[in-house]
């Protein structure tokens, strides 16, 4: 039971545009999430979080977004530079999971120059 | 500042053959540890998580034993390796010893083929 899912393998964006990651989550018992950006061979690098009592965070160029009734957020990154083509995990945590979290499986983000 | 490492951070190893891999936390205590392994085009599994010295949990029945013998210390283990073990494994750790949903910051990853 995939309990965080990102049903887009991939995304191509054109470099000064707006990129947008997509995350679905089922476990209503959730109440904080994350952001993750890897390259390959490297260990993921933490981008930012949101905790469910808020709807949107913002850290210069990326904005999480959260709707809890649709269970989904979403990363934006805006504007989009070569240099964040990387995955993009998204991943949950909250109820019982004491502090474990729970990932997607991952988009790959290319930005083109 | 906190720093995680880990090694070696390639490795070949034959089936049936042990494997030991170690990821040290600096700058912090008593953290919480995770391993985790990434399979080929596939997302983060979580295999083992401890919240102290000589307490591991394992999520996940598998070939592969976790021990946490210090404090800021956390080991991967097996005593004979499954061609099914191949994978990019990575350490991680958190500051938060209760509640849930507190970042954890991941090390640089081993990848090991089983040949």
């Amino acid at each position: 039971d995939q309990q965080v899912k990102q049903n887009s393998p991939s995304l191509s964006v054109q470099e000064g545009r707006i990129s947008i990651l997509n995350c679905d989550y089922t476990n209503s018992m959730f109440d904080y999430f994350l952001w993750y950006k890897k390259y390959p061979a490297e260990g993921p690098t933490f981008l930012i979080s949101i905790s469910s009592i808020k709807d949107k965070n913002e850290d210069g160029r990326f904005t999480v977004f959260l709707n809890k009734s649709a269970k989904h957020l979403s990363l934006h990154i805006v504007p989009s530079q070569p240099g964040d083509s990387a995955v993009y995990f998204c991943a949950a945590a909250g109820g019982t999971s004491y502090g474990k979290l729970t990932f997607g499986q991952g988009t790959i983000l290319t930005v083109h120059p | 500042s906190q720093t995680i490492h880990q090694w070696p951070a390639t490795l070949v190893q034959p089936v049936g053959s042990p494997l030991s891999l170690e990821c040290t936390v600096e700058g912090t205590s008593n953290p919480n540890l995770y391993w985790y392994r990434q399979a080929a085009g596939r997302g983060l599994q979580l295999l083992f998580y401890s919240v102290g010295i000589g307490q591991i949990s394992s999520e996940v029945p598998q070939n592969l034993s976790a021990s946490r013998p210090q404090d800021r210390q956390f080991i991967l283990s097996s005593k004979k390796l499954l061609l099914s073990d191949s994978g990019f494994y990575l350490c991680a750790w958190s500051g938060e010893k209760q509640g849930a949903g507190y970042e954890q910051y991941f090390g640089p990853g081993t990848r090991l083929t089983v040949t």
